[in-house]
């Protein structure tokens, strides 16, 4: 499997409190990529990393903030949680882009 | 910009029959595609991938799936399933620069004795 661990696996919070999602990787990828998974929707591109510091935003970027100060980790933050963020949220590694993406074991995320 | 379209939301089939699962993309421009397994409480992991070459890509549990550029199709198959296939399976497509996945909302195979 490739090292990708995702903490916390599960967590549940209140609405209006920050979130912070982490995502370690021990392979030195250098992308790094954060999805969400809902019923319906298949999996979701939230925000993307292409390098320390380099970061752009995907198809559902509202309400999310990431960083990533280093190679091996990649941070998704909800500055406000909203009952809408609730999902399982996956992160994600490539080494390049004809490599294909690696995915971690998720986390569930619950907003009440 | 690119969509993948899986028809069909859930495959029943039983043990040893044959089954295709069914990918459409729509794209004007070169592109990889890719075939992800999830099973229950798991993350996603790679079936298998087209790249460029041959246009019928192979995994190793008995998974094929064929590239048809003229259909824009790359469909899963599998002459005779077993129940621990039971599982969703994710098509996916991405440029060939810069990989950014798109998913097809998922078909959930279920296999039964």
């Amino acid at each position: 499997d490739a090292g990708i661990t995702q903490s916390p696996r599960h967590k549940v919070t209140e609405t209006g409190t920050p979130v912070t999602l982490r995502c370690h990787q021990t392979e030195n990828h250098r992308y790094m990529y954060w999805y969400r998974q809902d019923p319906g929707h298949g999996l979701r591109l939230i925000h993307y990393s292409y390098g320390v510091k380099d970061t752009d935003k995907g198809e559902v970027s509202d309400g999310y903030s990431v960083s990533r100060s280093k190679t091996e980790d990649f941070l998704l933050t909800l500055e406000s949680a909203t009952s809408s963020q609730t999902s399982v949220y996956f992160c994600a590694i490539s080494g390049g882009a004809d490599q294909p993406q690696h995915f971690g074991d998720g986390t569930r995320l619950s907003i009440l | 910009a690119q969509s993948v379209t899986q028809l069909d939301s859930q495959v029943p089939v039983f043990e040893e029959a044959p089954v295709e699962l069914r990918c459409n993309y729509s794209s004007s421009v070169s592109v990889y595609l890719f075939w992800y397994v999830q099973y229950p409480n798991q993350g996603l992991q790679l079936l298998l991938k087209y790249l460029s070459g041959s246009t019928l890509v192979e995994s190793i549990n008995g998974f094929e799936a064929e590239f048809n550029k003229s259909q824009t199709s790359f469909h899963l198959r599998k002459p005779s399933v077993h129940i621990s296939d039971t599982a969703e399976y994710f098509c996916a497509v991405s440029g060939t620069g810069f990989q950014k996945l798109v998913f097809g909302t998922g078909t959930r195979l279920l296999v039964s004795p």
